[in-house]
């Protein structure tokens, strides 16, 4: 079974940064993209990139570079996001989603349960 | 960036009916799309990807299709478990786009 587990909630100080991570389980990581979104509370997704578990190559929203780092590690099969110089307009859950080329399309076809960013003085 | 127009942005549906949700891209995406449902609380669930296929272990009332640029979600006869929002994503160039959702209701 594909499992992604994020791992959870933090409360963070404006200006500050954070590293979410995204432990796998269930295929092999170096096959596959994991691709990282944010959504703010009541809002639409927004896609911030994705890395791919082979050769750590990535590829950014431009409205993310700068904010966000995507890294992996493959001997632990987990894929890491830094976000930096964190203000409130960053609070959000953010979610990490394997993504699928083998569909045809870029597909996400398995998502972490979501990592929730509180960014607070 | 490739703009996905999503409507209704709520809607509610009986037992009975054939729900329908739609997506306009802002230009061609090659059925570069796919469809996800978030319940509360919870991640999305990929539902249909290269605009008409099912994906694993989704119920076949479910349904994708195309017309020029707009693709479109059908739930035929749905179920209370169906409630949730709905959002499509064109995957055809980054940066990837999701629709702004569609909330179910069901009555």
């Amino acid at each position: 079974e594909v499992q992604l587990q994020q791992s959870g909630a933090e409360l963070v100080k404006p200006g500050a940064s954070v590293k979410l991570s995204c432990k796998t389980s269930g295929y092999t990581f170096s096959n596959y993209y994991m691709s990282w979104l944010k959504q703010m509370p009541g809002q639409n997704i927004e896609w911030i990139g994705n890395i791919y578990g082979g050769n750590g190559g990535t590829g950014y929203n431009q409205k993310f570079k700068g904010k966000a780092t995507l890294t992996v590690d493959k001997s632990s099969s987990t894929a890491y996001m830094d976000l930096s110089s964190l203000t409130s307009e960053d609070s959000a859950v953010y979610f990490c989603a394997r993504g699928a080329l083998n569909y045809g399309s870029y597909v996400m076809d398995a998502w972490g349960q979501g990592a929730s960013v509180t960014v607070s003085s | 960036d490739i703009q996905m127009t999503q409507s209704p942005a709520s809607l509610s549906a009986s037992l009975e009916e054939i729900v329908t949700i739609t997506c306009k891209a802002s230009q061609g995406i090659d059925d570069y799309l796919s469809w996800y449902q978030q319940k509360p609380g919870k991640s999305p669930q990929l539902l249909i990807y290269d605009a008409t296929s099912l994906a694993d272990g989704v119920p076949s009332r479910f349904s994708g299709s195309r017309s020029g640029t707009q693709y479109s979600l059908k739930i035929s006869r749905p179920q209370v478990d169906d409630s949730g929002i709905y959002y499509c994503l064109q995957s055809y160039s980054t940066p990837y786009t999701f629709g702004a959702g569609t909330k179910l209701e069901l009555k």
